[in-house]
């Protein structure tokens, strides 16, 4: 069966460093894969969408990695800020081009 | 736009009793969710519309809960009787859809927080 696997421990980081958030998924081949960021109490915003096609996307102080041979995408923050903490959703999308939402990993940003 | 709008905020029933999730999605949008989110097994799909049409409710848990879609701009998630086990947080989401291949973003609802006594 599908299987998405994102860190379940949350990952602490001081401000101004670079968070990297892992997204390893199995028995699939998404098309695209996208990656949300979820505050607490509030439902998932989108953030990046990446394609089969594309080995990297950017968007300001975000870039996510998408390697098909190692069916992992990998999330970066740089300088990142406490504003920045929350937990983030890895989504791949297979054929159904519906997305799959794994479980997400928390991320703490001290000042 | 208001976003994707859902009712109740928060409910607290008792077991056994009907509950029943109602959500707006955004106008023009083709597509509609309805996940639960828990800590154990995060956010699940349940079930989608297409152009009010069920597409998909294989992730509906069991018989008693049920959704529907009664024209473009609502749709409810019943589950009737509750349990506790139902507690969760019940998520709407809706995404515009030029073809499901361009990846289209999906647009949350703020959840509606389920307490079954």
């Amino acid at each position: 069966s599908q299987k998405i696997e994102q860190n379940s421990e949350a990952l602490n980081i001081q401000e101004g460093k670079t968070a990297t958030l892992t997204c390893n998924y199995t028995n699939y081949s998404p098309a695209y894969l996208q990656w949300y960021r979820q505050d607490p109490g509030r439902g998932p915003v989108f953030l990046l969408l990446i394609r089969e096609n594309e080995k990297e996307k950017r968007k300001e102080r975000l870039k996510v990695t998408f390697d098909t041979t190692l069916k992992q995408s990998l999330f970066h923050i740089t300088a990142s800020q406490p504003a920045d903490s929350a937990t983030y959703l890895c989504a791949p999308a297979g054929g159904s081009y519906i997305p799959t939402f794994g479980r997400g990993t928390s991320l703490i940003v001290h000042p | 736009d208001a976003g994707v709008i859902q009712s109740p905020r928060h409910e607290v029933t008792e077991m056994g009793q009907e509950v029943t999730l109602r959500c707006k999605p955004i106008s023009g949008h083709d597509y509609l969710f309805w996940y639960r989110q828990t800590m154990m097994r995060g956010l699940e799909l349940l079930i989608y519309f297409n152009n009010n049409v069920p597409i998909d409710d294989s992730g509906m848990p069991e018989d008693r809960f049920s959704a529907k879609m009664p024209n473009a701009s609502f749709s409810t998630l019943k589950i009737q009787p509750s349990e506790p086990r139902d507690s969760a947080v019940y998520f709407c989401a809706s995404t515009p859809a030029s073809g499901g291949q361009n990846g289209e973003t999906q647009y949350f609802g703020p959840g509606t927080r389920l307490l079954v006594l």
